[in-house]
């Protein structure tokens, strides 16, 4: 079946950056993308970015642009989104999810990966 | 404040009929599909609702999308137990070139 499995828990100190990774199984890799989305506590989903599986394309949020950097290792069909620079208020559970393979207004995410929470405190 | 604005609760009694409403503008849902997840407590957000109206395999047919001018609407009908959780809508925003979610609203089953 179609999984998505993440890294574990993290805690950073601010200013630090963060890499979390997102491992793809039960289907091909490359024939779609990954979207990441985050949620602070107690607040609502927040869109990240996405990028191709297919050639690695990349679109950011805009008010992470900079800062966020999304990669892919297609022999291990893994996901990767690092942050930088590191405030307190990136402290949130990411989650990456199965999109389509080209960025597009009439896409969806299915299936989620279990979330990772990352907590940014000194 | 979300770009889509969603009521923060409702609620309803097992069995009954409950809607969920999203509403946003014609950069949004007026010109673009919307999507439905679906959190339940301590899980991963599920996809419910893809393109306004289109259910994933799997997806009891109790949960129903529609969208309307620059509005769209979940419902859940047979309401169940294990429906209470938070639900949100997403549409891509054009003026963000990204996409945007509903603040979420979480569903009580009283």
């Amino acid at each position: 079946q179609v999984q998505l499995v993440q890294s574990g828990a993290e805690v950073k100190k601010p200013g630090a950056s963060v890499k979390v990774s997102c491992k793809a199984s039960g289907y091909t890799f490359t024939n779609y993308g990954i979207t990441w989305v985050r949620q602070a506590p107690g607040q609502g989903l927040e869109w990240m970015g996405w990028i191709s599986g297919y050639n690695g394309n990349t679109k950011y949020a805009q008010h992470l642009q900079g800062r966020v950097t999304m990669t892919r290792d297609t022999s291990t069909s893994t996901a990767y989104m690092e942050l930088r620079s590191l405030r307190s208020d990136d402290t949130a559970v990411y989650y990456c999810a199965r999109d389509l393979a080209a960025i597009g207004t009439g896409n969806w995410f299915d299936p989620w990966g279990q979330g990772t929470l990352v907590t940014v405190s000194s | 404040q979300s770009v889509l604005t969603q009521p923060p609760s409702a609620s309803g009694t097992p069995g009954q009929r409950v809607t969920i409403s999203c509403s946003g503008s014609s950069s949004n849902i007026g010109g673009n599909t919307v999507n439905w997840y679906q959190h339940l407590p301590g899980t991963a957000p599920k996809l419910l609702i893809y393109r306004n109206n289109q259910r994933p395999s799997g997806v009891p047919d109790r949960f129903s999308g529609s969208k309307s001018g620059t509005s769209a609407s979940l419902a859940i009908s047979g309401l169940q137990s294990e429906d209470e959780g938070d639900y949100y809508c997403a549409a891509w925003e054009d003026s963000l070139n990204g996409w945007v979610f509903g603040g979420g609203t979480k569903l009580t089953v009283l």
